[in-house]
């Protein structure tokens, strides 16, 4: 009965390289959401989707940021041409169809660094 | 828009003790719900209470309970005999009506220190 599965847990690139996270919701969840939690900050909301659907992109910066939720296999988020202000955890969350954010399910984040 | 605060930065408590997380909350919809996380430092966000706006009584989960008053609208969190594995970021958060259930909006924490 695993829970929200983040992987890699930590993850360095170099400046201009592309970063990939990588999330599997809890068995049953069908809805997956990106939270980003920048150094001694707050988690903000960056997208939600569901499968093969961006429900909600309002959090996600205009350029070089994508998510997606395949039919099958994980929820990928991607930032292409990383910069340093890209440092920062990224949090995943799912939830059950039909329940909006009551019973939102974190993973342990991925943490990524920018060098 | 919604807007969460946490006015304390830092707070540092003995063993054993009381602890009140102060959280407001703005917002203009009249369906929400309230939340706390603990991020210890493994990093992981752990849910420790939720309160929903219609809720008559305030949410308590074992030494966990929420201070609910709406007029002032607040949503402190109260954590009974204080523990060492207390010691962690406390995060309130806040979900939106329809709209916005989907989303929640954290504030920018605060760090709980207990004393032995």
């Amino acid at each position: 009965n695993a829970g929200v599965m983040q992987n890699p847990r930590h993850l360095v690139r170099r400046r201009g390289q592309e970063a990939r996270l990588r999330c599997s919701p809890m068995k049953g969840h069908s809805h997956v959401y990106w939270y980003r939690q920048l150094p001694e900050e707050g988690l903000k909301f960056m997208v939600y989707l569901q499968k093969e659907n961006i429900i909600d992109e309002s959090g996600m910066p205009k350029e070089r940021f994508s998510a997606e939720f395949p039919k099958e296999g994980p929820s990928i988020l991607r930032i292409q041409q990383v910069v340093r202000g890209d440092s920062a955890a990224y949090f995943c969350a799912s939830s059950p169809p039909l329940s909006g954010a009551n019973v939102l399910t974190f993973g342990a984040g991925s943490r990524l660094t920018v060098l | 828009a919604q807007k969460i605060t946490q006015t304390q930065p830092g707070m540092f408590v003995q063993e054993k003790e009381a602890v009140t997380l102060d959280c407001t909350y703005d917002t203009s919809d009249p369906s929400y719900g309230l939340f706390w996380y603990k991020q210890p430092s493994s990093g992981e966000m752990i849910f420790l209470i939720y309160q929903g706006s219609y809720d008559q009584q305030n949410a308590t989960e074992g030494r966990y309970s929420l201070n609910f008053q709406k007029a002032r609208k607040s949503a402190n969190l109260v954590i009974s005999a204080s523990q060492l594995g207390d010691s962690a970021m406390y995060f309130c958060a806040m979900r939106g009506g329809i709209q916005g259930a989907q989303k929640l909006v954290f504030g920018q924490g605060t760090r709980l220190t207990i004393n032995p």
